[in-house]
């Protein structure tokens, strides 16, 4: 029973690249969440999404980020002419539905690093 | 108050001792709560939910004061491999949750 999976652990990009990030939610889930997380500094929520749908981007830049996640395969968050800024580990967290009693489940995130 | 505030620490805690740290929380509405733990460098993982009062789990107590809008975590008969962040997490509406920004332990051989 895999749990969330997400690839690559490791990427490396030079500014200007384009990064992409994929993310497998757990068997049975539907809901999935991309966090970001600084150096010595807390999670921070960036986007929800659901089959097809964005929920909720609230904590998504206004630029260069975008997310997706299709009717089939994983879900992608995009970042386009990365900057140094960027550098951060990525995480997704997946959730079988709705209700305050649905604990997330993360996978093992991608550190992004730019050059 | 902020939405979910945590003593980031560090708590240095002999092995053996007993720990206890707490979350504060502003939205009285919130139903559940998690405590999640994050090595260096590595993915948060659920350690507990607490739904109603408290929750006891081998050597780690959850406990969720309403009236006072906290939840506790208390870890006893600590182990050098309780060394970690605790992160605790607040449901907000919807699916939506927020972490705090997490305390972090050290257990001192």
């Amino acid at each position: 029973n895999a749990g969330v999976m997400q690839n690559p652990r490791h990427l490396v990009r030079r500014r200007g690249q384009e990064a992409r990030l994929r993310c497998s939610p757990m068997k049975g889930h539907s809901h999935v969440y991309w966090y970001r997380q600084l150096p010595e500094e807390g999670l921070k929520f960036m986007v929800y999404l659901q089959k097809e749908n964005i929920i909720d981007e609230s904590g998504m830049p206004k630029e260069r980020f975008s997310a997706e996640f299709p009717k089939e395969g994983p879900s992608i968050l995009r970042i386009q002419q990365v900057v140094r800024g960027d550098s951060a580990a990525y995480f997704c967290a997946s959730s079988p539905g709705t209700g305050q009693n649905q604990p997330q489940h993360f996978g093992d995130g991608t550190r992004l690093s730019i050059l | 108050r902020k939405e979910v505030e945590q003593d980031p620490g560090p708590f240095n805690v002999p092995e053996g001792a007993t720990v206890a740290f707490n979350c504060t929380y502003s939205n009285s509405a919130s139903q559940s709560f998690f405590w999640y733990r994050q090595d260096c460098r590595k993915e948060p993982k659920l350690l507990m939910s607490v739904y109603s009062s408290g929750n006891e789990d081998g050597r780690f107590t959850a406990q969720l004061n309403r009236a006072s809008q906290y939840i506790s975590l208390l870890i006893r008969d600590s182990k050098l491999s309780d060394s970690a962040t605790y992160l605790c997490v607040v449901p907000r509406r919807g699916d939506k949750i927020i972490f705090g920004k997490g305390t972090r332990l050290h257990i001192l051989p």
